[in-house]
């Protein structure tokens, strides 16, 4: 199935960094969610983002909706070591009205 | 919040074994949906529900079904469960109205089919 270019593929950083991670479409979406999903659990949903241009932030989490639609941002500041995990992004809308998930950003903090 | 709950975490199965997979939600969700989840394939839609009794198949439907008799409950059945079965099995519901396409998933079972 179909899937979104998300990157980078995988982080390795110091506590304390900030992080930054992308995810791209080919499709105009109608809404962006943010997923983390930790290894052997399912996916926790971090932000949503319903509006092009929309900026939204959850504690130490910022997520932003491109002005094109094609895009999404999410930001880390000051990370910890409980941020590891798997990150995903997920876009509704497009030709299938399905929600379409991205490849993933393993990150992986040193603490 | 909302919740959204697994059945098992872990199953073990032997082939040709019936498996149901249950799925229990508590915010009267409309829609509800089963992917499975294989390293380097990412999320894979097999069926979902956008009411009571009514199904819609995925992406993958081959080798299962589902049942949904009450809003809050969504089943997925393996008929006869097979060694490419082996899986995580991931339930999601999401609200009815302009927020349908916020999904939230539950906890996971990882099946292991030998």
């Amino acid at each position: 199935g179909q899937q979104l270019n998300q990157s980078p593929q995988s982080m390795f950083i110091q506590e304390g960094e900030d992080v930054s991670m992308n995810c791209t479409s080919s499709s105009i979406f109608n809404t962006w969610l943010w997923y983390k999903q930790e290894p052997g659990e399912g996916p926790v949903l971090l932000i949503a983002l319903y509006k092009a241009g929309e900026l939204t932030s959850n504690g130490r989490l910022t997520a932003q909706f491109g002005i094109t639609r094609k895009d999404s941002f999410l930001n880390i500041s000051a990370s910890i070591p409980s941020d590891v995990g798997i990150y995903f992004c997920a876009g509704y809308g497009g030709a299938t009205n399905k929600l379409i998930f991205g490849t993933g950003t393993l990150l992986a903090v040193q603490p | 919040d909302v919740k959204v709950t697994q059945s098992s975490r872990y199953l073990v199965k032997r082939t040709g074994e019936k498996v149901f997979l249950e799925c229990v939600q508590d915010m009267d969700h409309e829609n509800m949906f089963w992917y499975r989840q294989d390293p380097g394939l990412g999320l894979r839609l097999i069926y979902f529900s956008y009411d009571v009794k009514m199904k819609e198949k995925g992406d993958i439907p081959e080798g299962y079904s589902v049942s949904r008799e009450k809003k809050e409950r969504f089943s997925l059945i393996l008929e006869s469960a097979s060694t490419n079965q082996t899986s995580m099995y991931l339930c999601a519901s999401s609200p009815g109205g302009p927020r349908t396409d916020t999904q939230y998933f539950g906890p996971g079972t990882r099946l292991t089919v030998l």
